[in-house]
């Protein structure tokens, strides 16, 4: 079965400060990968997805992840972060086939300092 | 943004009532789903639907029911509202789209905030 885990519950970071966000799965098939943000009182929003080819994927607002498939991570980096940014994360992973269901992980919260 | 909107918003029912919330869609998407959230958690899927009339459980599934009657609604019952049910609920959406790349993304709803007292 799929699981995903997000091994960073909380990560409090100083603002214009890099960051990263940890995601690691368990899948012996291909899968999609997602990144989802949640601001909040609100719902979750899509940031990012890995589907296929280049294994770095980039969102509009400057944060990027990587596939790795040999670590079957897929972490979330920005180089430079603001205190909009304040929000949890999720990943997320479904099957390639039967791909209409998504596994989450139990979300990071990002909190910015000024 | 997705057309989902999720009724109520927020509730406070007591315990051993029934409850039901709503789910609506105007995007005609195939799947709809609902989720709750609790912290520590992340999202965890109840029900899921693929289309009018077909409906499955996901892995929360005890104590809740689902009916979709349209393609656009979709309806989760608490035939009878535990303490332990109070929670975040989020409705979902997705199906193929052009600029999914043959991925089912999913869309959500702005949530339901519901208290079991």
């Amino acid at each position: 079965a799929q699981s995903v885990t997000q091994l960073d519950s909380q990560v409090p970071v100083f603002e214009e400060a890099p960051v990263e966000l940890r995601c690691n799965y368990s899948s012996s098939v291909s899968v999609y990968l997602f990144w989802y943000v949640q601001y909040p009182n609100q719902g979750l929003q899509l940031l990012l997805k890995y589907l296929s080819g280049s294994t770095l994927v980039e969102s509009i607002n400057g944060f990027e992840a990587e596939f790795n498939k040999s670590q079957t991570s897929f972490h979330l980096r920005k180089p430079s972060v603001h205190i909009s940014d304040t929000a949890e994360y999720f990943c997320a992973v479904s099957y390639i086939q039967g791909a209409q269901k998504l596994v989450f992980g139990q979300g990071t919260r990002l909190t910015i300092n000024p | 943004d997705a057309g989902i909107t999720q009724s109520p918003r927020h509730k406070v029912t007591e315990t051993g009532t029934p409850v039901t919330l709503r789910c609506h869609q105007t995007e005609n998407h195939r799947y709809m789903y609902w989720y709750r959230q609790d912290p520590g958690h992340g999202l965890r899927l109840i029900h899921y639907s693929y289309g009018v009339k077909d409906t499955d459980k996901g892995e929360v599934s005890d104590g809740y029911s689902v009916s979709r009657s349209k393609t656009e609604d979709f309806l989760l019952t608490l035939e009878s509202a535990t303490s332990s049910q109070t929670s975040v609920y989020f409705c979902a959406i997705s199906d193929i789209t052009s600029g999914s790349g043959g991925s089912y993304e999913q869309y959500f709803g702005p949530g339901t905030r519901l208290t079991v007292t």
